[in-house]
Formats: structure tokens, C-alpha cells, sequence
């Protein structure tokens, strides 16, 4: 049973479209990472939430973490195909010696 | 900062020989390190914690012979591929974890190929 769960898997959509990502989680985390990956690259890191309920901001992208620290999710303004890559939720568990635990991830596809 | 690097980025080896993949820290110090596996459009598999000066600690169904990590300075870590065989070809990123305030965070080396023949 995979811990984190992301909806949905695959996304393909017009440029200038809104999109949201979701996480979710029966278990309580410590904290929460979203980051992108483009083929044949690592990860990178877009943020990292740690209070429930927080919203935080990056550009075009929004994320916020759920009240009770088990979900998040990831919402895109106006996608450009820039946006385009594997989207990755990562959650540290409480007492999980800040291992991070990789959501199923979210193949977004922006086409002009 | 905390830029990961990875050699190398791609290898093709014979089944049954060994292949060494460094993971290091550019500028900064790691007293923890990552192993992940990565298959074609999946997500990212935990193999194993690299601890400097210790030994690794690798995930449940994580053979420790075949996969030996060697964490020998701060900002370096290595791992090998014992007696490679064709399905051990995959994506193998490292990453390093970071103290950003009181937290920590992980950033991610850009992965190494490896192709078993």
C-alpha cells in the first residue's frame, strides 16, 4: 500500500488552463516537499510546508498543506508547457528520522 | 547552494561486473545521504540511508551485499553495484539532506542511468 497517494496520475492539458494536484495521506506528517522532475534529471525542490493549513506562494503556484498535516495539495495558474514534468509529493514522518516518503507522483503534460 | 552532484550520469556495464556511483555534496556537508531507485514514469524508491561514518541502513527487501554504499567524508557517498545483472538497469538518484532552519530538507543529485547488458 503506498503511504501517498497522488491524483490524478496523468494530466494533459492547453496552455493558459488551471490545474490542481492532490496528496493524500491516512498518516500525519511532519512536514511535506513538493518538487519537479524532467526526464533524465533529479528531482528538484519546489517547497516545503510544515504548519497545517498553511498556503504558501510560488508564481504561478500554489500550495497548501491540510489542517490535519495528512494531505496537500499543488494548484497551477495559467499552466505554460514550461510547467511540463513529474510533479512529487515527499511527507517526513513524525519520529520517521526525516526519511522522506515519495508520493505515486503526477505526469502533467502542457501543450501550447 | 546545496547543489548534488552524480558520476556518473549514465553507464552501460556487462552483467556480472560492478559499477561505482559517486554522490557528492558541492558546498556543503551531508552527514546523511539517499539512495533512490527510479523506474520509467514512477516515483522515487527509497534503497537505503547513507550515514558518514557508519554503516548504511537499507530499506526492507534491499539486498546489503548487492548494493554496497560507502560514506566515507562529508561530501561524499558511494554505491556499488555488486555482480550487476539486467535488472538491476534503472535511474539510481542520490540526495542530501540539509538543515534549512529547523528543518531539514533534501536536495537531489541529477541521477545516474545504468544499463546492464
Amino acid at each position: 500500500t503506498q503511504l501517498l497517494e497522488q491524483s490524478p496520475q496523468f494530466l494533459s492539458i492547453q496552455e493558459g488552463e488551471n490545474l490542481t494536484v492532490y496528496c493524500n495521506s491516512s498518516s500525519v506528517f511532519s512536514s511535506l516537499q513538493w518538487y519537479r522532475q524532467e526526464p533524465g534529471e533529479g528531482p528538484v525542490l519546489l517547497v516545503t510546508v510544515v504548519t497545517g493549513g498553511e498556503v504558501k506562494k510560488l508564481k504561478r503556484l500554489t500550495f497548501q498543506f491540510g489542517d490535519a498535516r495528512k494531505d496537500s495539495s499543488l494548484h497551477i495558474t495559467a499552466a505554460q508547457p514550461g510547467d511540463t514534468g513529474l510533479y512529487l509529493c515527499a511527507g517526513a514522518l513524525t519520529g520517521g528520522g526525516n526519511k522522506l516518503t515519495f508520493g505515486t507522483g503526477t505526469q502533467l503534460k502542457v501543450e501550447l | 547552494g546545496a547543489v548534488v552532484s552524480q558520476h556518473p550520469s549514465w553507464v552501460i556495464c556487462k552483467s556480472g561486473t560492478s559499477v561505482k556511483i559517486e554522490c557528492r555534496s558541492l558546498d556543503f556537508q551531508a552527514t546523511t545521504m539517499f539512495w533512490y531507485r527510479q523506474f520509467p514514469k514512477q516515483s522515487l524508491m527509497l534503497m537505503a540511508t547513507s550515514n558518514e561514518g557508519s554503516k548504511a541502513t537499507y530499506e526492507q527487501g534491499v539486498e546489503k551485499d548487492k548494493f554496497l554504499i560507502n560514506h566515507a567524508s562529508l561530501t561524499l557517498s558511494t554505491l556499488t553495484v555488486t555482480s550487476a545483472h539486467p535488472e538491476d538497469s534503472s535511474f539510481y538518484i542520490c540526495s542530501a539532506r540539509v538543515l534549512a532552519g529547523a528543518l531539514y530538507e533534501q536536495y537531489f543529485g541529477p541521477g545516474t542511468r545504468l544499463t546492464v547488458t
